[in-house]
C-alpha cells in the first residue's frame, strides 16, 4: 500500500474559522511532510516532521499550525487564514526524510478561504 | 540548492517519444537529479532519479551527460493519460524537495 490519504477534499472557510487538515499514511514511514502549493506553481515545502518531531518550519506564518498525533497521521490546523492562503495543501511521506527518498503524495485539500 | 531551468510547456501527439531538457548549471557534485509527475488535482508523483549517464524504468528513461550539467526525461510513445506536468529536481538536502517551475505536456490525439 503506497496510499496517502487526505481529509477533506475541498474546504472552504472564513477568515475567523478554525478547521483542520488530516494526513494518514499506512507505509510505516517515519517523515511527513506539508506542502503548499497555488494554481500554476510548484508545490512549496511548509513543514516537515520526522519520527513524530517537527524538524522544519520554512517560516510558514503562525496562523498554520501543524501537529503529529503519532507516526501514521498528520494534521494542520488553520486559525485566521487569509484569503492568499486559498490553495492545494499537500501531504506527503517518506521513509525517514532522508536525502533521495521517493516521496508520496496524497491527493491534496483544496482549500478556499473567503 | 541547485536552479533549474525546464521549458514552461511542450505539446506531442499520442505515440511519439516526448524529451524534456532540465538545464542545472551549478550542480553539485554529490547532487542527484530527480523528476516527479504531476496530474491535475494530485499530488506529484516520483518518476526516476540518476546520478550520471542513463537510467531506465518502466516509466521512462533519464539521460545525464558527462558533465551533468543538463538531464533529459524521454517518456516513449506517449498517450493521453501523460498529460501531465513534470518537475526536474537537483540536490536538496534532508528530505527537502526543491521543485522547479515544471513543463506541462499536453498530449493530443
Amino acid at each position: 500500500d503506497t496510499e496517502v490519504t487526505q481529509t477533506p477534499k475541498h474546504l472552504v472557510m472564513g477568515m475567523t474559522n478554525k478547521k483542520s487538515l488530516k494526513c494518514e499514511q499506512h507505509m510505516g514511514h517515519r517523515a511527513m511532510y506539508w506542502y503548499k502549493q497555488k494554481a500554476k506553481k510548484p508545490p512549496e515545502l511548509m513543514f516537515v516532521y520526522s519520527y513524530e518531531k517537527l524538524s522544519i518550519n520554512e517560516s510558514v506564518p503562525s496562523r498554520f499550525s501543524p501537529e503529529c498525533p503519532n507516526s501514521s497521521l498528520l494534521n494542520l490546523h488553520l486559525h485566521a487564514l487569509q484569503p492568499e492562503d486559498s490553495a492545494l495543501y499537500l501531504c506527503a511521506s517518506s521513509q525517514e526524510g532522508q536525502y533521495l527518498e521517493t516521496q508520496y503524495f496524497g491527493p491534496g485539500t483544496r482549500l478556499l478561504v473567503l | 540548492l541547485a536552479k533549474t531551468t525546464q521549458p514552461i510547456s511542450m505539446d506531442s501527439y499520442e505515440g511519439q517519444e516526448v524529451n524534456i531538457t532540465c538545464s542545472h548549471n551549478n550542480i553539485a557534485t554529490n547532487d542527484y537529479i530527480t523528476w516527479y509527475q504531476q496530474f491535475p488535482s494530485q499530488g506529484p508523483r516520483f518518476i526516476i532519479q540518476g546520478y550520471k549517464t542513463k537510467v531506465t524504468n518502466e516509466v521512462a528513461s533519464l539521460f545525464i551527460p558527462a558533465d551533468r550539467k543538463s538531464s533529459t526525461l524521454s517518456l516513449p510513445r506517449v498517450s493521453l493519460s501523460d498529460t501531465a506536468v513534470y518537475y526536474c529536481l537537483v540536490g536538496g538536502s534532508w528530505g527537502k524537495l526543491q521543485f522547479g517551475a515544471g513543463t506541462q505536456v499536453v498530449v493530443t490525439p
